[in-house]
């Protein structure tokens, strides 16, 4: 069964508190994406990652990065959360030779 | 941005009836994919349509593309409560790798 996880389902945090959210799959896609949806503007790419540590900027990367050391694996880190970084994240992933991304549930990120 | 007008961003049907959706879209492409977005859950493709097929269907759906008006459309026939939710499409960037999601277009269909 494809499948694509995420950890935590929501997570309350305080400004300047850092933040780990974690994303894996089990269907060996080499790209993952980590991806934020706020209300009127639709899904935003942050990161991209080709493979293990193969990583490229998004459209709004400024205050993340992530880090992918297995494939299955993709985490976004928040160091010194901000407000406005209170969002739903998701993470998705495909393969290589496939157009078809594959989205996880969703984190639900509250930053007071 | 890659898109431009998502027509009609939200609509209420009564179930049976059919309803379509469009997007245009800025700079060319050759694939447009249409996804799902249940409340609470992460978008799931619906259909993806090639420049070369300019229409196609998946059971209720049918699917259009016309590169020459760069635009898209995405029709349900027959809608279903269940059909309620918020309906993306996208396009590929960075190389083929990344999609561009447009704001969507929120169908809500009474039982």
């Amino acid at each position: 069964d494809m499948k694509v996880t995420q950890m935590p389902r929501y997570l309350i945090k305080r400004m300047g508190e850092n933040v780990l959210l974690e994303c894996g799959q089990d269907m060996s896609h080499e790209t993952m994406y980590w991806y934020r949806q706020d209300p009127g503007l639709g899904l935003q790419l942050i990161y991209i990652s080709y493979d293990v540590d193969s990583n490229s900027e998004g459209d709004i990367p400024k205050g993340y990065r992530v880090s992918r050391k297995k494939r299955e694996h993709f985490s976004l880190i928040l160091d010194s959360a901000k407000t406005n970084q209170t969002s739903v994240y998701f993470c998705a992933s495909s393969s290589a030779n496939q157009d078809t991304q594959y989205f996880g549930p969703g984190t639900r990120l509250l930053v007071l | 941005s890659q898109w431009g007008e998502e027509n009609l961003q939200a609509l209420s049907i009564q179930e049976g009836e059919d309803v379509t959706m469009n997007c245009s879209y800025k700079t060319y492409t050759t694939v447009v994919q249409w996804y799902r977005q249940k409340s609470g859950k992460g978008p799931a493709q619906l259909i993806l349509i090639r420049s070369n097929e300019r229409e196609k269907r998946s059971g209720r759906l049918r699917a259009t593309l016309d590169t020459s008006s760069q635009s898209s459309s995405l029709s349900i026939t027959g809608t279903l409560a269940t059909d309620t939710a918020v309906y993306f499409c996208a396009t590929l960037y960075q190389g083929g790798r990344a999609l561009i999601f447009g704001t969507g277009t929120t169908v809500s269909v009474s039982p």
